[in-house]
């Protein structure tokens, strides 16, 4: 199984703020990560898909970047609605495709 | 729009059986492969299940494989996970995600449901 890291855990932050998150893998997932964004009570919402590309929809401030076993994702400007909890996802091995622990990014 | 509609969670006892339902709309249902991805209480993620466009292909996570079953029906645009031997580790909330890409699964989710929790319990 491929273990994804992230760190920091939790991440406090004022608006307007950068955000830097980081996600690590056992083993190299080549560019095949996903981050994903999910506030309270609700579903994740897909943000960035292999590695790099913003899904349908979503701000330019949230970019992503990274290769093989370490990727960032990066708020470029923290926005009120951002502050939630962000989760990596790996799909290198599917179908045995795990999510990393998150990163919490509240408001500081 | 796409909407991803669960239903079907509850309390059940150890050991018993349960069917999730996912209604979609919005898309071409039988253009996608789906998956049923839960969260246990307070916990992160876990990826669960898929099912190809068609049906033919099935994968299972490990942990599952043996006592959940994923299924759908492309003319009802319905999704299907039946869960059987339920053991209090599989008390989570349940989601079912639309694959990212149409046709073969690339395991990414573009979109989710809300959600649907089954808890087991005595």
């Amino acid at each position: 199984e491929i273990v994804l890291t992230q760190s920091p855990a939790t991440l406090s932050l004022s608006p307007g703020e950068r955000a830097t998150l980081s996600c690590r893998a056992s083993q190299s997932v080549s560019s095949y990560l996903a981050w994903y964004q999910q506030k309270p009570g609700q579903a994740p919402r897909l943000l960035i898909y292999d590695a790099s590309n913003r899904a349908t929809g979503i701000p330019a401030r949230f970019s992503g970047s990274g290769s093989g076993t370490h990727f960032t994702l990066t708020i470029s400007s923290l926005e009120p609605e951002d502050f939630a909890i962000y989760y990596c996802q790996q799909r290198s091995n599917w179908p045995q495709v795990t999510f990393g622990p998150g990163t919490k990014v509240d408001i500081k | 729009q796409v909407q991803l509609v669960e239903s079907g969670g509850g309390v059940v006892q150890p050991g018993r059986s349960l069917r999730l339902s996912c209604a979609a709309s919005g898309f071409t249902f039988s253009s996608y492969g789906m998956h049923w991805v839960r969260q246990a209480p307070g916990k992160g993620l876990q990826w669960v299940a898929v099912i190809a466009n068609d049906g033919r292909d099935k994968k299972y996570a490990d942990s599952v494989k043996g006592r959940l079953t994923i299924s759908r029906d492309n003319p009802k645009n319905t999704l299907y996970l039946q869960m059987n031997s339920l053991r209090a580790e599989d008390t989570a909330v349940y989601y079912c995600a639309r694959d990212a890409k149409l046709g073969a699964a690339i395991y990414h989710f573009d979109h989710w449901g809300q959600g649907t929790l089954v808890t087991v319990s005595s």
